[in-house]
C-alpha cells in the first residue's frame, strides 16, 4: 500500500524548543491528519486539515494544509516531556487512509 | 463513551499456528478498518468494512488472512497458518462514515501485538 514521505525520521530536542515536521505524496489528499502514537497504543488524531491552504491550531499544535493539496506541515511550540511519541501524517481520499512512515520525538527535559 | 476494544493486547505463537484478533468498534460506527503496523512503520490497510460488506480488502492476503464482521459491529481477523513475518501490531478502527467532517474521521483501538516464534 502506499506510504507519505514523513521528515524528518527522528527528532531529539531540549524542552522548550518548537518542533516542525512534514509530509509529502505523489497524490493529492482531499483530506490531512496528524495523528500521535505512543508505546502500546493506537495513533490518537490530533488535527484534521479539510482545504487546501487551511491552517488549523489545537493549543501548541499547529498543523497546514498544502496548496497542492500534496503535502502538509505540523509545528509543535514549546515542547515538553509529554510531546514524547511518534507523530503520523495520514492523507485521506475517501474513506481510504495512507500513513506516512512516522516522526520520533523525543523531548529531553 | 467506550473506545474501540481489541482483544487480545498480546499473543505470542509458534509458527505455523493459527491466530485470531477481536475488535469491537466505537457503537454506531459503521466503518471498520483492520491495519498492520510493522515496527517503526506507519499503519498500512489490510481490510476495510461498510457494515457487514468488506469493501477493500485488496491488501489482505487472502491465502492466509481472513476476517469477518458480523452483523456489521464486532469483527474477527484470522492467520492460518502463521509465519514469522506476520510478527507485527494489528490495529482496528472505526469511523462513522456517513460523510461530512468529523464523520471522516477513525478511531484506533490499542493493538494487538503477534509475536510468531
Amino acid at each position: 500500500g502506499q506510504q507519505l514521505n514523513q521528515s524528518p525520521q527522528s527528532m531529539f530536542i531540549q524542552e522548550g524548543e518548537d518542533v516542525s515536521m512534514n509530509c509529502t505524496s505523489s497524490s493529492i489528499f482531499n483530506t490531512w491528519l496528524w495523528y500521535k502514537q505512543e508505546p502500546g497504543e493506537g495513533p490518537v488524531l490530533l488535527i484534521a486539515l479539510y482545504k487546501a491552504g487551511e491552517l488549523t491550531s489545537n493549543g501548541r499544535l499547529t498543523a497546514q494544509f498544502g496548496i497542492t493539496r500534496k503535502d502538509s506541515f505540523l509545528n509543535i511550540s514549546a515542547s515538553i516531556p509529554s510531546d514524547v511519541g511518534i507523530y503520523f501524517c495520514a492523507g485521506q481520499r475517501g474513506n481510504q487512509f495512507y500513513f506516512g512512515t512516522g516522526t520520533s520525538l523525543t523531548v529531553i527535559p | 463513551e467506550a473506545g474501540v476494544v481489541q482483544s487480545p493486547r498480546y499473543k505470542i505463537i509458534e509458527k505455523k499456528q493459527p491466530v485470531a484478533f477481536w475488535c469491537n468498534p466505537i457503537s454506531g460506527h459503521n466503518t471498520l478498518y483492520w491495519y498492520l503496523q510493522n515496527l517503526g512503520q506507519g499503519p498500512e490497510l489490510l481490510i476495510r468494512y461498510e457494515n457487514e460488506e468488506a469493501v477493500d480488502d485488496s491488501q489482505l492476503p487472502k491465502d492466509r488472512f481472513s476476517a469477518e464482521r458480523l452483523k456489521g459491529v464486532d469483527s474477527t481477523l484470522k492467520i492460518q497458518p502463521a509465519e514469522l513475518g506476520d510478527s507485527a501490531v494489528y490495529l482496528c478502527a472505526s469511523s462513522s462514515g456517513t460523510g461530512g467532517r468529523i464523520d471522516n474521521e477513525q478511531f484506533f483501538g490499542p493493538g494487538t501485538r503477534l509475536t510468531v516464534l
